[in-house]
């Protein structure tokens, strides 16, 4: 089955660190760009990061730029999201996304269940 | 970045009627090489991750049921929905991927009158 399936949230005190985990399965995640989005509770989808699909090339958000690193291992099908010097606003349901063309500016056509982190004292 | 506005923010439709929920964007998204527009629209249900429906603003992705439809070109789009079914309540957002980083829409919410 393909599918994403992200881990490693969970609550936080702010100025903290959290490391996301996104598992791929069933397509060849070597070839893909794949990107993070993130969702504060009752709002809408912010586009967080994207990593090629080498590892080559990273992008961010500019409100995570300098505190959020991108990262991927390709021999284990697995996606990085490193977190530090986390704000009550970085409270969000994280999402990892494929994109369709294989991009990280890109549609997103597969994504996972998502994961929740909580910053709070 | 460029900045994706959708109108109505809620809609409430009856069953079996059209739903047409409408998505600007503060620059052409077309890209004349092409000729593609870099929009994309999502549905979004309660508690689930949110599920492609169209891309290059009008191609419906596989699944995806005829009666959701995408039209517009440039900055301004619209997702229409031709026959209300219960299960098509959700969020549904708009999306550009034409820059770096792409942006999304605020989300209309659409509900069963």
């Amino acid at each position: 089955e393909v599918q994403l399936l992200e881990s490693g949230g969970g609550l936080v005190q702010p100025g903290g660190s959290l490391r996301l985990s996104c598992a791929a399965s069933g397509f060849t995640f070597s070839s893909y760009a794949i990107s993070w989005v993130r969702q504060a509770p009752g709002k809408g989808l912010e586009w967080v990061s994207g990593i090629s699909d080498s590892g080559s090339s990273t992008y961010y958000a500019d409100s995570v730029k300098g505190r959020f690193t991108i990262s991927r291992d390709n021999s284990k099908n697995t996606l990085f999201l490193q977190m530090n010097s986390l704000r009550a606003e970085d409270t969000a349901i994280y999402y990892c996304a494929r994109g369709i063309r294989g991009l990280f500016n890109d549609a997103f056509d597969l994504w996972g269940q998502g994961t929740m982190v909580t910053v709070s004292s | 970045d460029i900045v994706m506005t959708q109108s109505p923010d809620s809609l409430a439709v009856s069953l079996g009627e059209r739903a047409t929920i409408n998505c600007k964007s503060s620059q052409s998204v077309l890209y004349s090489s092409n000729n593609k527009n870099y929009l994309a629209w999502y549905q979004q249900k309660s508690g689930q991750p949110p599920n492609l429906l169209i891309y290059w603003a009008s191609t419906r992705e596989s699944g995806v049921p005829d009666r959701f439809s995408g039209s517009g070109s440039g900055t301004d789009f619209s997702l229409t929905i031709s026959s209300l079914q219960a299960e098509d309540v959700a969020v549904y957002y708009c999306q550009q991927y034409y820059n770096t980083p792409p942006t999304f829409g605020q989300g209309t919410k659409l509900e069963i009158k």
